[in-house]
């Protein structure tokens, strides 16, 4: 089943801070998340594999919260090369072993 | 991080032609690859899950006789759309595990080819 991501799309000016948000209705094993720019595939950001796990990467870091069955990626001092559409996907206790990808988050930074 | 490769990147086809997609993980070994599909401002919808040596496994709505999946070995896979029609016009993107027996292997990471716009006319 496919996870939830909110929101939809979100507009920032260079600098400012945004968080999006993934879940889903079904016990989670891992939170992968990827950005895609427009025409190419995506890019592996990070992979959350324990609740309570949180990892960054430069100013992007990301947390799982396994009890609430959902994860949140955190973008620091927004950069115009932030832009993209952010998928989180997520591996379940039930069909492991696959990645099923969310709707995607429309992210654009502008100067 | 790991490599992941895909050819052709572009391909334009009349209906009823078959075209193949490779994927090929360049510097790791992967046991399972997958295959997705993506339409304009949509999402990756996962189509099947191929391991190296074994029958594709198909998501539900997928026709496996019209997307033939083969997972040659640790490092090819390959999918085949027979008889293409212009519907089946849509960016196709791989992606590869890489297999850590360390981390115990669920949760491995997914690295993504570059994908295969596929233009049916």
């Amino acid at each position: 089943q496919q996870p939830v991501q909110s929101p939809q799309a979100v507009i920032l000016r260079e600098g400012e801070d945004a968080v999006i948000n993934c879940s889903s209705s079904k016990a989670l094993y891992s939170v992968h998340w990827y950005r895609q720019k427009h025409g190419e595939a995506p890019v592996f950001l990070m992979i959350l594999l324990k609740g309570g796990e949180q990892k960054g990467h430069e100013k992007i870091s990301a947390s799982f919260n396994e009890k609430k069955q959902q994860s949140s990626l955190y973008l620091t001092a927004s950069q115009l090369s932030y832009s993209g559409t952010y998928f989180c996907g997520t591996e379940t206790k039930t069909s492991y072993d696959k990645v099923i990808f969310g709707p995607g988050t429309s992210l654009s930074v502008i100067p | 991080g790991a490599v992941v490769s895909q050819h052709p990147s572009r391909v334009i086809c009349k209906s009823g032609t078959s075209v193949k997609i490779e994927c090929r993980s360049l510097d790791f070994q992967a046991t399972t690859m997958f295959w997705y599909r993506q339409f304009p401002k949509q999402s990756l919808m996962l189509m099947a899950t191929s391991n190296e040596g074994s029958k594709a496994t198909y998501e539900q709505g997928v026709e496996k006789d019209k997307f033939l999946i083969n997972h040659a070995s640790l490092t090819l896979s390959t999918l085949t759309v027979t008889s293409a029609h212009p519907e089946d016009s849509s960016f196709y993107i791989c992606s590869a595990r890489e297999h850590r027996p360390l981390a115990g292997g669920l949760g491995d990471t997914q690295y993504f080819g570059p994908g295969t716009r596929l233009t049916v006319l």
